[in-house]
């Protein structure tokens, strides 16, 4: 079965850079979510989409930005990087109303290195 | 506040013995819960969801949860341990209040020994 797909798997960038993290749902899909973890914690939601709007904000910085597009692809666009940024950066899917009882799939995550 | 607690940040068991992974929430509202398992360098996997249908869940290899909203929990168990359970186990909830976000519990480190 399709799964969702992350790119890149490994990103290495220095401070102050920008980095562009994709996710490609599971066909039919709707809704988008992107969760943060860092080394050693649990994820922590950032953003959501459904339908191509954002449908719910986690703990995003004012840094980071992302949005759906008509494919229902997602990009999450991180600028101005920071050491704490570095984090396995995960996408997951799900199909339905966007509510608390869809189940969510996740990808295999974005490890991002900052420098 | 909405929360999910996994009780124990780390479980040693023998291979073949049973698994018990405690998890607990908090939620003004009928939540949905789930666990994960995060095996090494790997991504996330669902083992089985709660949504307000029957209170004892069963999912993939083995696992089953039960859903107790007396005591807000919502405990993982397993009979008999396999090597190739060790991995972290997350609980995680949507717990309502609003958007569809997935609240984290911290993580339980299971460790089978032979």
């Amino acid at each position: 079965a399709a799964g969702v797909i992350q790119s890149p798997r490994h990103l290495i960038k220095e401070k102050r850079e920008t980095a562009t993290l994709k996710c490609y749902p599971i066909p039919r899909h709707d809704t988008v979510y992107w969760y943060q973890q860092g080394p050693g914690q649990d994820p922590q939601f950032l953003i959501s989409f459904y339908e191509k709007m954002q449908s719910d904000k986690g703990s995003i910085p004012d840094r980071f930005s992302a949005q759906q597009f008509s494919d229902y692809h997602s990009e999450l666009n991180m600028s101005s990087l920071e050491l704490g940024d570095s984090a396995l950066y995960f996408c997951a899917s799900s199909i339905g109303t966007g509510g608390r009882t869809d189940t969510q799939y996740f990808g295999p995550g974005t490890r991002l290195t900052v420098l | 506040a909405q929360s999910v607690t996994q009780l124990d940040s780390h479980v040693s068991v023998s291979e073949g013995t049973p698994v018990l992974l405690r998890c607990n929430y908090s939620s003004s509202y009928s939540p949905s819960l789930f666990w994960y398992v995060q095996h090494p360098n790997k991504g996330l996997q669902l083992l089985l969801k709660y949504t307000s249908a029957a209170t004892l869940v069963k999912g993939i290899n083995g696992f089953e949860a039960e859903f107790k909203k007396s005591e807000t929990s919502f405990h993982l168990t397993k009979p008999s341990a396999h090597m190739s359970d060790a991995a972290e186990y997350f609980c995680v909830g949507g717990l309502g209040g609003g958007g569809n976000k997935l609240t984290f519990g911290t993580g339980t480190q299971l460790k089978v020994e032979l």
